[in-house]
């Protein structure tokens, strides 16, 4: 199986930052990764993948690392916006096809 | 296209009273899942179907039952509500690697 976690509950940055959040997974063998972004009293929403073949991807105003040899990945968002405020989700897929989701980190953008 | 939908929006529920949420889905996606999510914690699968006419238990299927339809419905069933079972319910869809999701199902058990 996979175990997903994030590293902070909260982040807060100033609107036009880079913000940087961070997700650790378990299993070696996991083989693709999911970035998911909720809105308060929304379903959660895709925003970026990632196949452990590569160690970045790149959306708008997007970026995933992978690191497999720490089990690290990062999502990335540039010159964030009060509407890019959401809880945060990684999720990982290791010996099934179905991801295991993290515990999310809740992104606070400051005007 | 509506994409995944959920009924209802929101429940409230007398411990041991049973209930169905309904989900809809209109992508033609062969896979559906039903996950709940609590305060603080991620999403943790309930039950999922890979491919209308089969069902298969998550992490925490107990208290619950499925039931697939067609391939655009997938049901889930508290048969006797109890208060852990309040939670925010979301149904999703895929077809391939990624997952869509309904809107969510506030339930509150008392």
């Amino acid at each position: 199986g996979e175990s997903v976690g994030l590293h902070l509950p909260t982040l807060s940055v100033q609107e036009g930052d880079n913000s940087i959040i961070n997700c650790a997974y378990s299993n070696s063998a996991s083989d693709y990764f999911i970035w998911y972004k909720q809105e308060s009293g929304k379903g959660p929403q895709f925003i970026i993948d990632i196949r452990s073949n590569m160690d970045k991807r790149q959306g708008q105003r997007v970026t995933v690392l992978l690191n497999k040899t720490v089990k690290h990945l990062s999502l990335q968002i540039a010159a964030t916006q009060p509407g890019d405020s959401a809880v945060y989700f990684c999720a990982g897929r290791g010996g099934s096809y179905i991801p295991t989701f993290g515990r999310g980190t809740s992104l606070i953008v400051h005007p | 296209n509506a994409g995944v939908t959920q009924t209802p929006k929101f429940q409230v529920l007398k411990t041991g009273q049973s209930m169905t949420l309904q989900c809809a889905q209109d992508m033609n996606h062969n896979s559906m899942y039903w996950y709940r999510q609590d305060p603080g914690m991620g999403l943790r699968l309930i039950y999922y179907s890979a491919s209308e006419g089969t069902t298969d238990k998550g992490e925490v299927p107990n208290g619950y039952n499925v039931s697939r339809l067609n391939k655009r419905e997938f049901s889930l069933r508290l048969e006797s509500a109890a208060p852990s079972q309040t939670s925010v319910y979301f149904c999703a869809s895929s077809s391939g690697d990624t997952q869509y999701f309904g809107p969510g199902t506030r339930l509150t058990v008392l």
